[in-house]
């Protein structure tokens, strides 16, 4: 089976300081997403990555910054974390996409900023 | 652009109730539809797909069928179940290389016994 690994599935950050949050995928996929999830906003797409050292911004990239040094490990950066980034951040993971080609998601990380 | 639009919820039925819960698409070309779930606590996990124009996927008793001419996806159980409270998410892929997921908003379902 396809895993996605966050590192945290619950995170208390102070504001002003820098998070990382980590995701491993164990399925040699070459793209890999970061998503931020809101109630009544659904899911929205800060960054993704189609290969090593690449990087697109997504719809809701202020404030973030990401980091894929290795094929299968990507995170997401708040440089300085603010009260308005307290969410549920979901990483994914698929292959080149395809004719139905699925994307795979972790557990998903709830940070709070204080 | 791309986008997706699900019926906003909450949906509140009780067990053994039809659900159906709407999704339509705009894209260009020929996308892949999608059905995602999340239960409480946890990430998405694929439901169920279609890749083509009256395809259908099924999947746990949900279905969906890919209706091109009304640019729809919607998803119906006959007899839902307690066990089926979630949040029901439609998304579409263009299947195009350097491209995301486009997600819809999220429809909650909660059931009752």
């Amino acid at each position: 089976d396809v895993k996605v690994t966050q590192s945290s599935r619950y995170l208390v950050k102070r504001t002003g300081e820098k998070v990382f949050l980590e995701c491993v995928q164990d399925m040699d996929h070459e793209n890999m997403f970061w998503y931020r999830q809101d109630p009544g906003l659904g899911l929205r797409l800060i960054y993704f990555s189609y290969d090593v050292k690449m990087k697109e911004k997504g719809d809701i990239p202020e404030g973030y910054s990401v980091s894929r040094e290795k094929k299968e490990r990507f995170s997401l950066i708040l440089e300085s974390a603010s009260t308005n980034q307290t969410s549920m951040y979901l990483c994914a993971s698929s292959s080149q996409p395809q004719l139905g080609t699925e994307a795979f998601f972790g557990q998903g990380t709830r940070l709070t900023v204080v | 652009g791309d986008s997706v639009t699900q019926m906003e919820g909450p949906v509140t039925l009780s067990e053994e109730a039809f659900l159906t819960i709407n999704c339509t698409y705009t894209a260009t070309g020929y996308p892949s539809l999608f059905w995602y779930v999340q239960y409480p606590g946890e990430g998405l996990q694929l439901l169920l797909k279609a890749t083509k124009a009256d395809d259908k996927g099924s999947n746990k008793g949900f279905e969906a069928t890919y209706r091109k001419e009304t640019t729809s996806f919607h998803l119906e159980k006959g007899s839902v179940q307690v066990s089926d409270s979630a949040v029901y998410f439609c998304a579409l892929s263009t299947n195009q290389a350097g491209t995301a997921l486009i997600f819809g908003k999220g429809t909650t379902l909660s059931v009752s016994s």
